[in-house]
C-alpha cells in the first residue's frame, strides 16, 4: 500500500515564525501536492512539483514557498506565519510515467496548523 | 478552467438505504475520475477511479459509473451503514494537466 506520511498531525506556531511542513511518500511517486483545505473553500492546491527540484505554483502560492530535494520529500514552509494561514494542510503524490497515470492520488494523514 | 459541483453539500439517509451521490463536472475532455471518502479530521482515503474509456467501476458495495457526455458521475454506496458517515469528494483529472480538480463534497450521515 502507498504511505504517504506527514510529519506532524497538531502544529502550534506563533505569528512571524517560520515554519516547515514535511511529507515524505514512499512509493517513487514523481507528482507530489500540498493542498490546504478550510471550511467552505474545500480543497486548494497551493503547490506541486513533478520531480525533483521541480516546483509549479497552485491557486494560491501566497505566503508559501516548497521544497523538492529528493523524490519522497516535499516540503511546504510558511515564510512568516500569519494567522489566516491557520488551516488543515493536506499532502498527496501520484505516480505519473510519461506524463500519464491512471493510478489514484494518495493522501496524508494531514497537519491541523494553528497560528496564533 | 473546469469546475466540479456535488450537490447537495450534505444528507441524510436512514441506515439500508442506498446512497446516490452525483458529481458534474464541465469541460468532458477527462483522463480520469476519482472518488474519495474523508473523515473529520483526517485525509482522503481512495475509494475508486474510473478511466474515461470507462463507463463504471465497482468495489464491494460500492459502485461508480461515469457519463463523459453529460458532464457526470455518479458514487453509488448499497445497503449504506453508519460506518458510511463521512464526507464523500469527487476530483477529474484533465488531459494535459497535472492536477486534480475538487468538488466540495457529500457530507453523509446515515442515521442507525
Amino acid at each position: 500500500d502507498v504511505k504517504v506520511t506527514q510529519s506532524s498531525r497538531y502544529l502550534v506556531k506563533r505569528t512571524g515564525e517560520k515554519v516547515f511542513l514535511e511529507c515524505v511518500q514512499d512509493m517513487d511517486h514523481e507528482n507530489m501536492f500540498w493542498y490546504r483545505q478550510d471550511p467552505g473553500l474545500g480543497l486548494r492546491l497551493i503547490y506541486f512539483s513533478y520531480d525533483v527540484k521541480m516546483k509549479e505554483k497552485g491557486d494560491i502560492p501566497e505566503g508559501y514557498s516548497v521544497s523538492r530535494e529528493k523524490k519522497e520529500r516535499f516540503s511546504l514552509i510558511l515564510e512568516s506565519a500569519s494567522t489566516n494561514q491557520t488551516s488543515m494542510y493536506l499532502c498527496a503524490s501520484r505516480v505519473d510515467k510519461g506524463g500519464k497515470s491512471n493510478q489514484p492520488q494518495h493522501f496524508g494523514d494531514g497537519t491541523r496548523l494553528s497560528i496564533l | 478552467k473546469q469546475e466540479v459541483t456535488q450537490i447537495p453539500a450534505a444528507l441524510s439517509v436512514p441506515e439500508g438505504e442506498n446512497l446516490v451521490l452525483n458529481c458534474s463536472f464541465t469541460d468532458s475532455a477527462i483522463y480520469n475520475l476519482q472518488w474519495f471518502r474523508q473523515d473529520p479530521g483526517k485525509g482522503l482515503t481512495s475509494l475508486l477511479l474510473i478511466q474515461s474509456s470507462q463507463r463504471e467501476q465497482t468495489s464491494g458495495r460500492l459502485n461508480a459509473s461515469l457519463d463523459k457526455s453529460s458532464g457526470r458521475s455518479t458514487l453509488y454506496i448499497a445497503a449504506s451503514q453508519p460506518g458510511d458517515s463521512a464526507t464523500y469528494l469527487c476530483a477529474v483529472l484533465l488531459y494535459g494537466n497535472n492536477r486534480l480538480a475538487f468538488g466540495k463534497g457529500n457530507q453523509v450521515v446515515v442515521i442507525p
